[in-house]
């Protein structure tokens, strides 16, 4: 149980162009979803936290215009990236939580975001 | 605010060796505390958690860890390790209030032969 599936797994993309990225909690309802990314040897750093039906909260220091959270139903949520650069690139994970007391994250196996 | 630090960016050992990860925190409220692992070109996987009761939690595949309060510590241990245990693992840190996980900057553990 408690499987999360993104997609797609790698996407590379020219400078200027938007991706989006798919995070899905395959057999359980997430009210909430997190985003990170991750650098290479590096620990995740968190860049936002969406509950189903209601706007992100970004951490400080991600532009919200930039990588844009939605999370529209129990099971999906989606990230944008817009107009990428090449320093976009990263590899950005999710995490899907059932509710706040089991306190449990589950992740997705991660998107490889190339920009060229 | 919370952090978690792991002091060990890497750590090699040798197949059925034992070995030791360790996990310090520091924060000013209850904590729950997680392991995770992350196997190359993978996600995240929970390895163990705790959240409240025995401070002692095991994994499925022989890895325990133990709450420290006193020391602020959540170290991961396991008695003999396995070539299949090479990966990298992170620990983390999470409260009720703040709603959010604070990870290590992880530790690799590599095992040999």
């Amino acid at each position: 149980g408690a499987v999360v599936s993104q997609h797609p797994s790698r996407v590379i993309c020219k400078s200027g162009t938007s991706v989006k990225i798919e995070c899905r909690s395959l057999d359980f309802q997430a009210t909430t979803m997190f985003w990170y990314r991750q650098f290479p040897k590096k620990s995740l750093m968190l860049m936002a936290t969406s509950n189903e039906g209601s706007k992100a909260t970004y951490e400080q220091g991600v532009e919200k215009d930039k990588f844009l959270i939605n999370h529209a139903s129990l099971t999906l949520s989606t990230l944008t990236v817009t107009s990428a650069h090449p320093e976009d690139s990263s590899f950005y994970i999710c995490s899907a939580r059932e509710d706040r007391y089991t306190d449990t994250q589950y992740f997705g196996p991660g998107t490889r975001l190339t920009v060229l | 605010a919370q952090s978690v630090t792991q002091l060990d960016s890497q750590v090699p050992v040798f197949e059925e060796a034992p070995v030791e990860l360790r996990c310090n925190y520091s924060s000013s409220v209850s904590v729950y505390l997680f392991w995770y692992v992350q196997y190359p070109n993978q996600g995240l996987q929970l390895l163990l958690k705790y959240l409240s009761g025995s401070t002692l939690v095991e994994s499925i595949n022989g890895f325990e860890a133990e709450f420290n309060k006193s020391q602020t510590s959540f170290h991961l241990r396991k008695p003999s390790v396995h070539i299949s245990d090479t990966a990298e693992y992170f620990c983390a840190v999470s409260d009720y209030d703040t709603d959010k996980l604070i990870f290590g900057t992880g530790t690799r553990l590599q095992v040999f032969p």
